[in-house]
Formats: C-alpha cells, structure tokens, sequence
C-alpha cells in the first residue's frame, strides 16, 4: 500500500511568518508530486507541481523535493491569515503515475 | 480560466436508491478522475479514464461504480444501490499533466 504521510497539525505561526510543511512517501518510483490547498468545505486546490530534486519557487511558496529520502516540503514566506487551511500532499502513483495518493494534510493556522 | 464544474452540488437520497453525479472537465484535458473524500478523511482515489475506457480504478470502485462519458462534455459517476458508507464528498478532476478538481458533489445518503 503506497503511503502519504503528513502532520496532522494544527501548525500555527503568526502573520509574516515562514510556514514550513513537510510529507513523506513511500513509493520509491514516484515521479510528481503535488501540493493543493483545502479550505474546509471546498475542493482541493493546486497550489504546486514538482518532479524534479530541488526547490521550486512561485511567489510566496517555495516546494522541496529530496527523492533519496523520499521527502517533499512546501514552504510559505509571509504567511497572512487568508492562508489558513489544510494543505495536502499528494503523490502520483499506479501505472502511469496519473492516480494522486494524498496525505491526510497539515491543517495551517495563520494568526494575524 | 477553464474549471471543472460538477453538478449537483449535494445529493441526499434513500440507502439502495442509484445516484448518478455528473462532470464537465476542462475542454482540452485527456484524462479525468473521480475521488471522494469522507468527512474528515483523506481524499481517496477511485477511477481513471482515458481515451473512454477506465486506465485505472482502486479497490473501492468495485461493481457498485462505473463511469461514463456520454457525450463530448460529460463525465459521470453513477452508483447503484447506494449505501450509508458512500455518503461523502465526491471530486471530479481532469488533466493534462496536473489535476485540477472540480468543487465537488456532496453526497448524502439516508
């Protein structure tokens, strides 16, 4: 059974923080990984795609990728309230890599 | 911007009745989805489709699911003889390459 695995959470930081989120996953031949965004209630949002080992950066989120340790990371530079939600992870898996497994998501809180 | 819209919006009906949720993906997408996400749980992979056939489907999507795409536009998630554990949030998306979802039909079954 391949696997996802985030913090649950509550990450709380205050307004203007760094918010770092982390996910791990258990599928060694993974090829894309994805972060979105949920807002409760409502669907899952892309926030970002990688496939390659780095950092990859658009405006204020930054995603990591450490496939060695089977890692990826989204941070988020000046946090504001309007970015509280849960965050989700998710990783493509199956034959052609096209079924998204996602963790259970790291639910932000950003206090102003 | 192109979304994948999703209607209706909540569906309530009777344990054993047949339910049929309904997709439009975004014109120039190939591959479309269905998920579904009970309250407070992770979203789940059910089925994928490609070229109108099923590319791939998990252990959920057993012989009470199947998918259609009746015309051009439409994509659709039917299931029969609904029971209360299939009472959660459904999510349609399509791709290229990255998924987008659409706001989802929530599924009530009494």
């Amino acid at each position: 059974q391949k696997e996802v695995e985030q913090n649950s959470g509550p990450l709380s930081v205050p307004e203007g923080a760094i918010a770092s989120l982390n996910c791990t996953y258990s599928d060694r031949g993974s090829q894309s990984f994805f972060w979105y965004r949920q807002y409760s209630g409502k669907s899952p949002e892309l926030i970002m795609s990688i496939y390659s080992n780095g950092d990859k950066e658009d405006g204020r989120f930054t995603a990591q990728l450490n496939k060695a340790s089977q890692y990826v990371s989204l941070l988020i530079r000046d946090s504001q309230p309007s970015d509280s939600a849960t965050y989700l992870c998710a990783v493509g898996s199956g034959k052609s890599f096209q079924k998204l497994v996602f963790g259970t998501g790291t639910r932000l809180l950003v206090s102003p | 911007e192109p979304e994948v819209t999703q209607t209706p919006s909540h569906q309530v009906t009777q344990m054993g009745q047949e339910v049929i949720l309904r997709c439009v993906p975004i014109s120039n997408h190939l591959y479309f989805y269905w998920y579904r996400q009970i309250l407070g749980q992770k979203v789940e992979f059910l089925v994928s489709f490609y070229n109108n056939e099923i590319s791939e489907k998990s252990e959920i999507f057993d012989d009470q699911f199947s998918v259609e795409r009746p015309d051009g536009s439409n994509f659709t998630l039917k299931i029969r003889s609904t029971k209360l554990e299939d009472s959660a949030m459904y999510f349609c998306a399509s791709s290229v390459d990255t998924q987008y979802f659409g706001p989802g039909t929530r599924l009530t079954v009494l």
